[in-house]
């Protein structure tokens, strides 16, 4: 069965540190892929996704992701965090052979410390 | 362009209730998706329509149920409420087969 884990429930990085949100996904082929953000009681934002090509893609807000197929993962980095950036953050994907369905993380909140 | 908006944001109902959730999709977009994101349970994927027919529902009763208007708007209807229905009900637009969906606020439903 098609899942997604994110091992980090809760994370805390202090303001203008580095960030890496960790996703890994267990899936027959190649799926799409996408992180979403989501700030109290507010719904969903796509920060980036990834369908095919490079493998390294940018996305709003200053985030990038990695999708590495020999690790099943598509980690979520951003160089240096702001205050603004705490919220919940939630990997997914969805298959190719369209279902309609995302598949979504548990989610990992992120903290930031000022 | 508006994004996916919902309505209404919060409401409240009584156990074995019928509550009705309005979802209106992006100007331009086919498809709309509903999920469940339940306290402790996460994101569940509900229901999809596209071009005003049901495309693929998840593992909900059959008292979960939903239509597409032909300006592609959606309605979701929750039969015989529960206490377990109180969740945040997220609608979703896309412009059609394998496109990135777009969600709106949600509809924070309680169920007393």
């Amino acid at each position: 069965a098609q899942s997604v884990t994110q091992p980090d429930i809760h994370i805390t990085v202090s303001e203008g540190a580095s960030l890496e949100l960790r996703c890994n996904y267990s899936y027959g082929a190649t799926p799409y892929l996408f992180w979403y953000v989501q700030s109290p009681g507010q719904g969903l934002q796509l920060l980036l996704k990834y369908f095919s090509g490079d493998t390294l893609v940018q996305g709003i807000k200053g985030f990038e992701a990695e999708f590495k197929r020999s690790q099943s993962s598509f980690n979520l980095r951003k160089p240096s965090v702001h205050w603004s950036d705490a919220a919940e953050y939630f990997c997914a994907v969805a298959s190719p052979v369209d279902t309609g369905k995302l598949i979504f993380g548990q989610g990992t909140t992120l903290q930031v410390k000022p | 362009e508006a994004g996916v908006t919902q309505s209404p944001t919060h409401l409240i109902k009584t156990r074995g209730q019928q509550a009705t959730l309005r979802c209106s999709p992006i100007s331009g977009h086919t498809s709309v998706y509903w999920y469940q994101q339940a306290l402790g349970l996460g994101l569940q994927f509900l229901l999809w329509y596209d071009e005003g027919e049901e495309r693929n529902r998840g593992n909900f009763p059959p008292r979960f149920s939903g239509r597409q208007f032909p300006n592609y708007s959606s309605e979701l209807n929750v039969n015989a409420l529960e206490l377990e229905d109180s969740a945040l009900y997220l609608c979703a637009s896309s412009r059609g087969l394998q496109e990135t969906q777009y969600f709106g606020p949600g509809t924070r439903l309680l169920v007393l």
